[in-house]
């Protein structure tokens, strides 16, 4: 199957740093991603559309300028939370949806990126 | 506005006995419903999927799902359960126009030995 890889897995960093996460593709060509945040024992919660390409697409209440959003190639997209403080701590996991063909309504998950910040 | 709601935050079940997650869905249009599991600290499995037709679908590691359009569910099923199914199950609806996933609240699902 499809296979989405996230980096890091996890970070811890000081409040006011700024935090980049990976998420690629490895098997396949995905003109869109997501990133989503998810709190202990909740669910997902869609932050922003990524396109390959062009500008991310956020959902409502999610700071654009906080999430940084690149989708530089068609197998990475990347999200930075600037100047992070202890309530970004989260675990973020993006998703890809293959392009091609009968799959294209499936997303495929990364493994998650813990993010403890101090 | 489309969106699922699973009923239940907590299924326990024996091991070897059949087990339900029920969801049911309110959309606009024609489905396109997803189950994804959850272990943990980790990212989401695709199990199944339903988009068109046999309103049966069957899925990844023995799970299957029915559509119900009457009824506005799309239950997961598996008729013997096995202690490595505990996890966290998530169903989910496709909205447009990027093809996002609205995800339901989560059931914890506990296959008791």
């Amino acid at each position: 199957g499809a296979v989405v890889s996230q980096h890091p897995s996890r970070v811890i960093c000081k409040s006011g740093t700024s935090v980049k996460i990976e998420c690629r593709s490895l098997d396949f060509q995905a003109t869109t991603m997501f990133w989503y945040r998810q709190f202990p024992k909740k669910s997902l919660m869609l932050m922003a559309t990524s396109n390959e390409g062009s500008k991310a697409t956020y959902e409502q209440g999610v700071e654009k300028d906080k999430f940084l959003i690149n989708h530089a190639s068609l197998t990475l997209s990347t999200l930075t939370v600037t100047s992070a403080h202890p309530e970004d701590s989260s675990f973020y996991i993006c998703s890809a949806r293959d392009r091609a063909g009968q799959s294209s309504e499936t997303q495929y998950f990364g493994p998650g990126t813990r993010l403890l910040v101090l | 506005a489309q969106s699922v709601a699973q009923p239940e935050d907590q299924v326990n079940v024996a091991e070897g006995n059949p087990l339900t997650v029920k969801c049911t869905y309110s959309v606009s249009g024609n489905p396109y419903l997803f189950w994804y599991v959850q272990y943990p600290n980790r990212g989401l499995q695709f199990l199944l999927k339903y988009i068109t037709g046999d309103n049966l679908v069957k899925g990844s590691y023995g799970f299957e799902a029915e559509f119900n359009k009457s009824q506005t569910s799309f239950h997961l099923k598996k008729p013997s359960a096995l202690v490595s199914d505990s996890a966290l199950y998530f169903c989910a609806v496709r909205r447009l126009p990027a093809r996002q996933l609205t995800f339901g609240s989560g059931t914890q699902l506990t296959v008791l030995p």
